[in-house]
């Protein structure tokens, strides 16, 4: 009964090289959400993705952020060129997509992004 | 206006009392409420949901929502130090209902 899985948990980049995040949802759910905690912040949405897929990205920066979800495999975040400013932590969540406001979402332990 | 407010606190109670936390949102609009628990270092971890006026009761937690006053509580009874966390309220904003806004938590310690 895994819960949702992200790897790597850890990850260091230098600035200018790309990232990828991975998360597989909860056994069951098919919805994947990203969300970005910076340090002392609160957690702030990112993007909204079913299978092949993008719902809602609004909370994406406009620039060397993307995210996928393909119709097999982990959804993927991606961040070119990284920058010192990307450093936080990623959590994603899934959930089962139930219609009205039943949908709960649940987060997987997250990757702490370090940009050197 | 911010759209979810909590104290940051660190708001400290004494093992075995009750720790109320409080929350409130902007949007009139919003239909859920949930509390998320999160350790330092730690991703956030599910305690209750809420999406009617009143009370909702799980163990040693309670859930109190408040629609016309746009105002989310949670009370923890006998507080315990494994209580110690950062607690984050979090709202759908808007009229989606996945779309969720968090305030920026408030840090509870429980003194031994």
């Amino acid at each position: 009964n895994a819960g949702v899985m992200q790897n790597p948990r850890h990850l260091v980049r230098r600035r200018g090289q790309e990232a990828r995040l991975r998360c597989s949802p909860m056994k069951g759910h098919s919805h994947v959400y990203w969300y970005r905690q910076l340090p002392e912040e609160g957690l702030k949405f990112m993007v909204y993705l079913q299978k092949e897929n993008i719902i809602d990205e609004s909370g994406m920066p406009k620039e060397r952020f993307s995210a996928e979800f393909p119709k097999e495999g982990p959804s993927i975040l991606r961040i070119q060129q990284v920058v010192r400013g990307d450093s936080a932590a990623y959590f994603c969540a899934s959930s089962t997509g139930l219609a009205g406001a039943a949908d709960t979402q649940y987060f997987g332990p997250g990757t702490r992004l370090t940009v050197l | 206006q911010k759209e979810v407010e909590q104290n940051s606190g660190p708001l400290s109670v004494p093992e075995g009392a009750i720790a109320s936390l409080n929350c409130t949102y902007s949007d009139r609009g919003s239909q859920s409420f949930f509390w998320y628990r999160q350790y330092s270092g730690k991703s956030p971890e599910l305690i209750m949901f809420i999406y009617s006026n009143g009370d909702k009761e799980d163990g040693r937690f309670t859930a109190q929502l408040n629609k016309a006053s746009q105002y989310v509580s949670l009370l923890i009874r006998d507080s315990q130090p494994s209580d110690s966390a950062t607690y984050l309220c979090a709202v759908n904003i808007g009229s989606s209902n996945y779309k969720l806004t968090f305030g920026k938590g408030t840090l509870l310690t429980v003194n031994p």
